[in-house]
């Protein structure tokens, strides 16, 4: 499941601190959002969503940020751990729309021991 | 595991080859997606089912050809495909197509064309 040759922005942490991954979005019609993380070798793994009437949800050391001004999402990771190495993508839905999911490029996310 | 079973898991196939892509889902849900993941692009949608009825096709060449028996069962069928068709295809399965429920993916199954 890795992009190898898609050029990733790649986010380096030290264990314990708090993680941030930003995405940006363009359809301001979208209105459903859902952060996914993939590991080397597997598909990608459903972490968090978030519906446009909302600008903020918590999860289990995970929060979601949603700035429909700006269009930009966040996820926050809580006392990163190396077993959250992994690429993260955001992906948004327009309202109305059957499962049309767009996805971001990815952040890859290395947690340093 | 997400309950989302795909097989192969790899496979290398001649461009002159036919194959299939096979996926099951055992969560009850009612929309089921075929993606593709290749090195030089983000995930792509490639067809959704809702209740066995396509209801999206983005613009995927003939060559792929996706067929839905029931809610739990989705195949890819592949058919002279080209070399740059090399990719991982992930299945994912979501409560229904409209509401947006997150979906959940397969392992995928990692295609090379030869």
């Amino acid at each position: 499941g890795e992009s190898v040759g898609l050029h990733l922005p790649t986010l380096s942490v030290q264990e314990g601190d708090n993680s941030i991954i930003n995405c940006a979005y363009s359809n301001s019609a979208s209105d459903y959002f859902i952060w996914y993380k993939q590991e080397s070798g597997k598909g990608p793994q459903f972490i968090i969503d978030i519906r446009s009437n909302m600008d903020k949800r918590q999860g289990q050391r995970v929060t979601v940020l949603l700035n429909k001004t700006v269009k930009h999402l966040s996820l926050q990771i809580a006392a990163t751990q190396p077993g959250d190495s992994a690429v993260y993508f955001c992906a948004e839905k327009e309202g109305g729309s059957q499962g049309n999911l767009i996805f971001g490029k990815g952040t890859k996310l290395s947690v340093k021991p | 595991e997400t309950g989302v079973t795909q097989t192969p898991r790899h496979l290398v196939m001649g461009m002159t080859n036919k194959k299939s892509l096979k996926c099951e889902q055992h969560l009850g849900h009612n929309a089921m997606y075929w993606y593709k993941q290749s090195a030089k692009k983000p995930l792509e949608l490639m067809f959704v089912y809702s209740l066995e009825e396509r209801v999206e096709n983005n613009s995927v060449p003939s060559r792929f050809s996706p067929e839905c028996p029931n809610s739990s069962h989705l195949f890819l069928h592949l058919h002279t495909l080209q070399p740059e068709d090399s990719a991982l295809y992930l299945c994912a399965s979501s409560q229904d197509a409209w509401a947006g429920g997150g979906a959940f993916f397969g392992q995928g199954t990692r295609l090379t064309v030869v």
